[in-house]
């Protein structure tokens, strides 16, 4: 059990380019949850996924943001047409959804710099 | 949706002291999670703890769920307890709502 793991740690970009960002669950963690963490702020909840399904996105998802599961193994999240406001820690979680103890284990998180 | 208010929002120790963390919550939970973030940003798991109490070496919790709050006790404070400490909960389906923390610096 190696953790949840994120890639790359850091991205700078310029303003309108395209990034994407990926996240390895841990093993046979079922669920995958990214979060947007801006300065001062606690974390906030973008979307969520069992195995490949996307079940739920929240309104912070714009358009511009689309998040992949394709072999409920790994998840990708693309960010198009990047602006300042995107600017961000962006967190990875997994969890075994066991409804006794459902824990959400967190990954490093990429941090995003648009300029 | 659920609110989540955590206090205090700034606390400074000197090493070996004792402190107490709150977080109140304006709803039912089924889950609750108390988390540290240290310095690089990583949020490392301290406790899940819908109802009672639990510990763990110099820290403990307890989730009183009916008066909706819990507290996240730190005793004997060392520099790297130093970080911000986030309560998260959970109300229905799988989303984790955070609060603002708590940042906590502990001095030497």
């Amino acid at each position: 059990d190696t953790g949840v793991s994120q890639n790359p740690r850091h991205k700078i970009t310029k303003r309108g380019q395209n990034v994407t960002f990926r996240c390895d669950p841990i093993s046979e963690h079922n669920r995958l949850y990214w979060y947007r963490q801006t300065l001062g702020q606690g974390p906030e909840f973008l979307t969520y996924f069992q195995n490949e399904a996307q079940l739920e996105k929240s309104r912070l998802l714009s358009d511009r943001f689309s998040a992949e599961r394709p072999k409920g193994s790994f998840s990708t999240l693309e960010i198009q047409r990047t602006e300042q406001g995107d600017s961000a820690m962006y967190l990875c979680a997994s969890s075994p959804w066991d409804r006794v103890t459902d824990t959400q284990y967190f990954g490093p998180g990429t941090r995003l710099t648009v300029l | 949706g659920i609110q989540v208010e955590q206090s205090p929002p700034d606390l400074i120790l000197q090493e070996g002291a004792n402190s107490t963390l709150r977080c109140n919550f304006s709803d039912s939970v089924n889950n609750l999670q108390w988390f540290h973030q240290n310095p690089w940003g990583q949020l490392i798991n301290l406790f899940y703890i819908p109802s009672g109490t639990k510990q763990n070496g110099r820290l403990s919790a307890t989730t009183v769920a009916t008066e909706r709050y819990s507290l996240l006790y730190i005793s004997s404070s060392q520099t790297t307890d130093s970080g911000v400490y986030f309560c998260a909960v959970e109300t229905s389906g799988s989303r984790l709502t955070f609060g603002e923390g708590t940042q906590l610096t502990v001095n030497p």
